[in-house]
């Protein structure tokens, strides 16, 4: 069974610009969260889409977007790019939403490493 | 809101020594717990869970114990391997799909 993959792998934008990062999640998984890690901040939830619909949405600037697909495929968005934008972004799958009396697994892709110079 | 706070890094340790990396939570109500690894280059592979207290999450001779008294997940293996060296991130999950990470521990294990 494939994994959670991520396109492109590395990018390098300049400030102001645009960058749209794409994530297929795993075959039948209907959940894609996102993530930035950056050596200050760690990991941090930008957002997750269940469904097509945004589900829940972390502490960042409305620069950060997202969408998802009826085919479950997922992309974020961000717009006028700023230094501090550059980070390494995390894709996550899972078949369903943990609640409080069940809990479903994420799957994690190898990330998107944005610079921006 | 929900935090998670674990030791700092690095955890300097030579090869088929005792790991122990602290790791103390913030939540409401009954989170689930995690271990995540990741090497360098690669995304988060989970490393084991557990869903509520006092369960014992293993993997590859890493366990941790969920202490709902002391809040805390710490994560310990016997005798640490060169190829164990990596970030390990504590982590934890209440409701719907939004992980909650501490700041990551690197560990590096010396020959």
């Amino acid at each position: 069974k494939a994994g959670v993959t991520q396109t492109p792998r590395y990018l390098i934008k300049t400030r102001g610009q645009q960058v749209t990062l794409s994530c297929s999640p795993i075959s039948g998984h209907r959940s894609v969260s996102w993530y930035q890690q950056t050596p200050g901040q760690g990991l941090q939830f930008l957002f997750e889409y269940f469904s097509e619909t945004q589900r829940n949405k972390g502490n960042f600037p409305g620069r950060f977007s997202g969408r998802q697909f009826s085919n479950s495929r997922s992309e974020m968005n961000v717009s006028t790019l700023e230094l501090g934008d550059s980070a390494l972004y995390l894709c996550a799958s899972s078949l369903a939403r943990t609640s409080e009396s069940s809990y479903n697994e994420q799957f994690f892709g190898p990330g998107t490493r944005l610079t921006v110079l | 809101g929900d935090s998670v706070t674990q030791m700092e890094g690095p955890v300097t340790l030579s090869e088929e020594a005792f790991l122990t990396i602290n790791c103390t939570y913030t939540a409401t109500g009954y989170p689930s717990l995690f271990w995540y690894v990741q090497y360098p280059g690669e995304g988060l592979q989970l490393l084991l869970k557990a869903t509520k207290a006092d369960d014992k999450g293993s993997n590859k001779g890493f366990e941790a114990t969920y202490r709902k008294e002391t809040t805390s997940f710490h994560l310990e293996k016997g005798s640490v391997q060169v190829s164990d060296s990596a970030v390990y991130f504590c982590a934890l999950i209440r409701a719907g799909n939004m992980l909650t990470f501490g700041g990551g521990t690197r560990l590096m294990v010396k020959p």
